[in-house]
Order: structure tokens, then C-alpha cells, then sequence
């Protein structure tokens, strides 16, 4: 399995500001992805950060808005820039291991925007 | 287009009651299937996943799950409920599409 470090674990922030959260694996992981649980509803992925090359987004979700960073094999970041209360959110960091099929995810972070 | 639906949003039993989430899927091609628990406080684990073989697959803490491909259907379920059990139950699939989940079902369980 793997252990995920998410920071922070929840935050409440003003609108218009940024917010960055990081995720720490325990192991080196190919592809890490990023999701948001809004509430009430499912887990929605936001995009997938692979090491040496950009994230890639899922409709909905643009570069600007979610900037991502994956410097490395254990490491990624996920910003949540010009933020408005509609950002109100869990986001959750997860990663897939070479040669199973589950994925495993971090404890979240619960962002609160004012 | 890929979706989940899981129909029951809150559930509440007494402990000892026997549970049965219901999880219906959307999804073209060959199909891995998962339900995830998140305890409170904790991050999401994995209660148990198909990908092949026996539809009739077994978890964690006493959990089963029937896969039955005509009804698009994973059901989740445990025949004698405890209080631990509380918790937000997700169910998911993936393939060859990334993972698509459904809204979850909170479980409450009385002692």
C-alpha cells in the first residue's frame, strides 16, 4: 500500500486568494491525481499529474484555475488560485501502484472560502 | 457517458441489522469495481474490489459484494452490522476510462 501526507488538512481562506496543498507519498508513483468531493456530491477528478510532464485536466478544470506541480516521483502540489466560495471543497490527492488496480488516497483537504 | 449511481444517500440501522448498499454502473468496456470506506477523520480505504473471476467477492470487516454484469449492479453488502461500521461508503469503477464514483452513502449504526 501507500502512505499519503496531505497539507494542509483544512483551511479557511478569502476569496480571491490562493491556496496550495501538498501531497507527500511514502513511494515513488508514476501518476498521482488530484479530485474534489463538493458537498454532497461524488469524488470528481480534476486531473492527473505525471512526473516530467504536464498535468493533464479533465473538462471542467483548467490549468489556470488548478495549477499543478510534480517535481518528482513522490511529490505533487495542486493550487487553487483566485479562489470564490463555489471552490468550497475536499480536495483529495491519490495515487495508483504499479501492478495493482486500486487506488489509494490521501486524508484530504477541507478548503473553506469566505 | 461513464456514471455511478448509488441510491441510498443516508442510511441509519440498529447494530446487528443487515445492510445492503446498492450501486449501479455506466460504463463501456471491461470494468474494475470498488467500494471505498471513509471512516470519520480518516481518508478513504479500500473495502474490497472486483476485476475478474468470482462476481461474489469478500472484504474487509465482514463486507461482500455481488457483481452482476446484466444488472450493471455492485451491490455492497454485510449480514450483521456494528457500530464501527459507521461511515461514508463510495462505490467506484475504472477501465479504461479513469475512476468514476458515485455520491456516496452515509451509514449510520445505532449501538
Amino acid at each position: 500500500s501507500a502512505v499519503i501526507s496531505q497539507k494542509p488538512s483544512r483551511d479557511i481562506c478569502q476569496r480571491g486568494t490562493s491556496l496550495t496543498i501538498q501531497c507527500q507519498v511514502d513511494s515513488q508513483v508514476t501518476m498521482m491525481f488530484w479530485y474534489r468531493q463538493q458537498p454532497g456530491q461524488s469524488l470528481t477528478l480534476i486531473a492527473t499529474a505525471n512526473q516530467g510532464s504536464e498535468a493533464t485536466y479533465e473538462s471542467g478544470f483548467v490549468i489556470d484555475k488548478f495549477p499543478i506541480s510534480r517535481p518528482n516521483l513522490t511529490f505533487s502540489t495542486l493550487t487553487v488560485s483566485n479562489m470564490s466560495p463555489e471552490d468550497s471543497s475536499i480536495y483529495l490527492c491519490s495515487v495508483e501502484l504499479e501492478g495493482r488496480t486500486e487506488a489509494f488516497f490521501g486524508q484530504g483537504t477541507r478548503l473553506t472560502v469566505v | 457517458a461513464q456514471s455511478v449511481s448509488q441510491h441510498n444517500h443516508h442510511v441509519i440501522l440498529s447494530e446487528a441489522a443487515s445492510l445492503e448498499l446498492g450501486c449501479n454502473y455506466s460504463y463501456g468496456g471491461t470494468v474494475n469495481l470498488f467500494w471505498y470506506v471513509q471512516y470519520p477523520g480518516q481518508h478513504l480505504q479500500l473495502l474490497l474490489k472486483y476485476f475478474s473471476g468470482d462476481p461474489l467477492v469478500k472484504g474487509i470487516k465482514g463486507f461482500e459484494a455481488e457483481f452482476i454484469k446484466s444488472k450493471f449492479s455492485f451491490n455492497l453488502r454485510k449480514p450483521s452490522v456494528q457500530w464501527s461500521d459507521t461511515a461514508e461508503y463510495f462505490c467506484a469503477v475504472s477501465g479504461t476510462y479513469k475512476y468514476i464514483f458515485g455520491t456516496g452513502t452515509r451509514l449510520k449504526v445505532l449501538a
